[in-house]
């Protein structure tokens, strides 16, 4: 069955230093990999998202991340967090066809110190 | 902002009512899903529309319908609530020419549905 792990529910991080959220997902095939954010009160934004070739991918607001096959992972990283990236954050996975059966994680929640 | 937008932003209902969420997709898109994303989790595919006919169920009871009209609007219509309908419902909506997973989905803000 498909599923979406996102292993931390809470990180806080201090305004500058890096930043790592984790994903983990199951699928029976090589699915598309998206994350999301969601600030309060606000629907998603597509941060970025993977469907083929290179597996580091860059996405808007400074973030990346990178698909792992063997790991089954899909991390996203950021080298320097601001403020204003304190959110939630949603890995998701999705089938190669029409019926956008997207499956998301519980979402980690990245609050920033000052 | 995405451009799509949804309405009511807040309600209210009770146990056995029906509710209506409307989704107003962005300009040009002719494909539109519903999420159902309750506290503290992560958004929970409905269904999704393409060219006003449903092509997609996620794990939801036949009492979630819905519809999209030729501008390519769309309802999601919840019949006899129940309490752990309350959650925020999410429209969102692409474009290109087949719906594909692979053009770039936006969210609206969502409608926040409680159920008492």
């Amino acid at each position: 069955a498909q599923s979406v792990t996102q292993p931390d529910i809470h990180i806080t991080v201090s305004e500058g230093a890096s930043l790592e959220l984790r994903c983990n997902y199951s699928y029976g095939a090589t699915p598309y990999l998206f994350w999301y954010v969601q600030s309060p009160g606000q629907g998603l934004q597509l941060l970025l998202k993977y469907f083929s070739g290179d597996t580091l991918v860059q996405g808007i607001k400074g973030f990346e991340a990178e698909f792992k096959r063997s790991q089954s992972s899909f991390n996203l990283r950021k080298p320097s967090v601001h403020w204003s990236d304190a959110a939630e954050y949603f890995c998701a996975v999705g089938p190669r066809s029409l019926n956008n059966d997207m499956r998301f994680g519980a979402g980690t929640r990245l609050t920033v110190k000052p | 902002e995405t451009g799509v937008t949804q309405s009511p932003t807040h309600l209210i209902k009770t146990r056995g009512q029906q509710v209506t969420l409307r989704c107003s997709s962005q300009s040009g898109h002719n494909t539109v899903s519903w999420y159902q994303q309750a506290l503290g989790q992560g958004p929970q595919f409905i269904f999704q529309y393409y060219r006003e006919e449903e092509n997609g169920r996620g794990n939801f009871p036949p009492r979630f319908s819905g519809l999209q009209f030729p501008n390519y609007s769309s309802e999601l219509n919840v019949n006899a609530l129940e309490l752990d309908d309350s959650a925020l419902y999410l429209c969102a909506s692409r474009g290109g020419t087949s719906g594909s997973i692979t053009d770039t989905q936006y969210f609206g803000p969502g409608t926040r549905l409680t159920v008492l």
